[in-house]
């Protein structure tokens, strides 16, 4: 059963605008942690931000923000004032135990956005 | 900036021929991490090590295999590469704790002809 749904292959934004990729997941867990992690075309992975499953708040991280509703267990990822940079594929990653102790991060399909000038 | 290095960055191979992939981090990391990612896809668990002499298969079946005689050392080796093998592994290692986030290595882009 696929536990992190990225319903959107891909998305365009006009730069300086604001976009929203979706990201729900699915736990039996109460504790655990979601992320987002940029890819650009060269290939690394690029830790983006941070929510855990208690924390009250909707995690910000310069123009990131991380939109939580645990009832509904989805994560959207929110970029504000979009710039070029930000093409790339963007993936939502959740942190649960492993079968052997410890945590393993499981990921989406992944969301390509493009930014247009 | 990340401390965790994969080499090499880029390998063309033949099919049969025996290669590892290296990884390195120097951040102390009991959890350490191989994905595989096919262009443009999702990143799929293919091995995992939880500390020194103790490695574990992933969710995706892999032929490879992997060693952790050092904390900080975490290689993976094809014995006999095929065509199949093509695609992009990603080594991370991460603290043990489910609120931190998994650090990534930039990346092994595999072709086998």
């Amino acid at each position: 059963a696929q536990k992190i749904t990225q319903t959107q292959p891909g998305m365009f934004v006009q730069e300086k605008e604001a976009v929203t990729l979706d990201c729900t997941y699915d736990t039996s867990d109460p504790s655990y942690g979601l992320f987002w992690y940029k890819q650009p075309s060269s290939g690394e992975m690029i830790f983006l931000i941070y929510q855990g499953s208690y924390d009250q708040q909707n995690a910000t991280e310069g123009r990131y923000s991380l939109n939580f509703q645990k009832a509904r267990k989805s994560a959207n990822l929110v970029i504000s004032a979009s710039q070029l940079g930000d093409s790339a594929m963007y993936f939502c990653a959740m942190r649960e135990p492993f079968n052997t102790g410890g945590f393993k991060t499981i990921f989406g399909a992944g969301t390509r956005l493009f930014v247009k000038a | 900036e990340a401390d965790i290095y994969q080499t090499p960055r880029y390998l063309v191979i033949g099919t049969g021929k025996k290669i590892t992939l290296e990884c390195s981090q120097t951040m102390g990391h009991d959890k350490m991490y191989w994905y595989q990612q096919d262009p443009g896809m999702e990143l799929h668990l293919i091995h995992y090590s939880y500390g020194v002499n103790s490695t574990e298969k992933g969710d995706l079946s892999s032929e490879s295999t992997v060693s952790r005689i050092r904390t900080e050392h975490f290689p993976l080796t094809l014995e006999s590469a095929r065509p199949s093998h093509t695609s992009q592994y990603l080594c991370a290692s991460s603290e043990t704790s489910v609120n931190t986030e998994a650090f990534f290595g930039q990346g092994t882009r595999l072709t086998v002809v």
